[in-house]
C-alpha cells in the first residue's frame, strides 16, 4: 500500500542522546515535511524539503537537523535530546507545493527523560 | 507570519446536533484545506477549497471558503459519534508554500 512509513512508532530516550526518526515515502512526492504536535500548540513545522537535495527551516528548527539525499527518505535527527523535545512527530509529503493534499505518516511518539 | 485561528478549541455535543467550526486569518490564502485526525493516527485530508465563496459538501459536512479567501468554516449536520476527532484547517503559507495548520478543534459526539 502506497504511503508514508515512520519508524520507530514510539521511543523513550535519555536526555543528551542522539536519535534519528526515519521517514520513507513511496509516492515519489517532491515535498516532504516534519511536524511536531503538542497539546495546545497544534502541528508546528520543524523542517521541510521541496525537492531532493534541498532543505529548509520551519517554525521550530532548533535542536533538529534533516537531510534529503533522495526523493523517498527524509530522516530527522535530534543531536542531543532535551525533555522539551518530548512530542509526537509526524512526517508528511505532498506532490507539489500549492493546493495539493498532504499525506501523513502514523507518527512517532518520543519521550525524552 | 501567517496564522490560522480555529474556534472553538473544544466541542462536546449530543448525537443529532449541528455544529460549525471556524478557521480565520488576517492573511489571504491560495487555498485552505480541512483535515481530520483520529487518536494515534496522522491527519487525513477531507477537502480543499480554492475559490473565494466556494462551498463543498461531503455527505453531512459542508465546507465554505470566505469571499476574501481569509477564512473558512466547516458545518456538520446531524453529528454522529463517528464524527468524533480533531479537525484541523491548513493553508499554504509563506514564500515556500509550506502547509501551516490551525491548532485544531477537538470534537466529541456523544450517543
Amino acid at each position: 500500500i502506497a504511503g508514508i512509513t515512520q519508524a520507530p512508532t514510539s521511543q523513550i530516550l535519555a536526555a543528551g542522546r542522539r536519535m534519528t526518526l526515519r521517514c520513507t515515502q513511496d509516492m515519489r512526492h517532491n515535498a516532504m515535511y516534519w511536524y511536531r504536535q503538542d497539546l495546545g500548540l497544534g502541528l508546528r513545522l520543524i523542517h521541510y524539503s521541496n525537492t531532493a537535495g534541498t532543505t529548509g527551516k520551519g517554525e521550530v528548527p532548533d535542536g533538529y537537523s534533516v537531510s534529503r539525499a533522495n526523493t523517498d527518505d527524509f530522516p530527522l535527527t535530534l543531536a542531543s535530546a532535551v525533555p522539551s523535545q518530548t512530542s509526537v512527530y509526524f512526517c508528511a509529503s505532498k506532490a507539489g507545493r500549492l493546493n495539493t493534499e498532504a499525506f501523513f505518516g502514523q507518527g512517532t511518539r518520543l519521550t525524552v527523560v | 507570519t501567517q496564522l490560522l485561528e480555529q474556534s472553538p478549541q473544544f466541542l462536546s455535543i449530543q448525537e443529532g446536533e449541528n455544529l460549525t467550526v471556524y478557521c480565520n486569518s488576517s492573511s489571504v490564502f491560495s487555498s485552505l484545506q480541512w483535515y481530520r485526525q483520529e487518536p494515534g493516527e496522522g491527519p487525513v485530508l477531507l477537502v480543499t477549497v480554492v475559490t473565494g465563496g466556494e462551498v463543498k459538501k461531503l455527505k453531512r459536512l459542508t465546507f465554505q471558503f470566505g469571499d476574501a479567501r481569509k477564512d473558512s468554516s466547516l458545518h456538520i449536520t446531524a453529528a454522529q459519534p463517528g464524527d468524533t476527532g480533531l479537525y484541523l484547517c491548513a493553508g499554504d503559507g509563506g514564500s515556500q508554500g509550506n502547509l501551516i495548520f490551525g491548532k485544531g478543534t477537538k470534537l466529541s459526539v456523544k450517543p
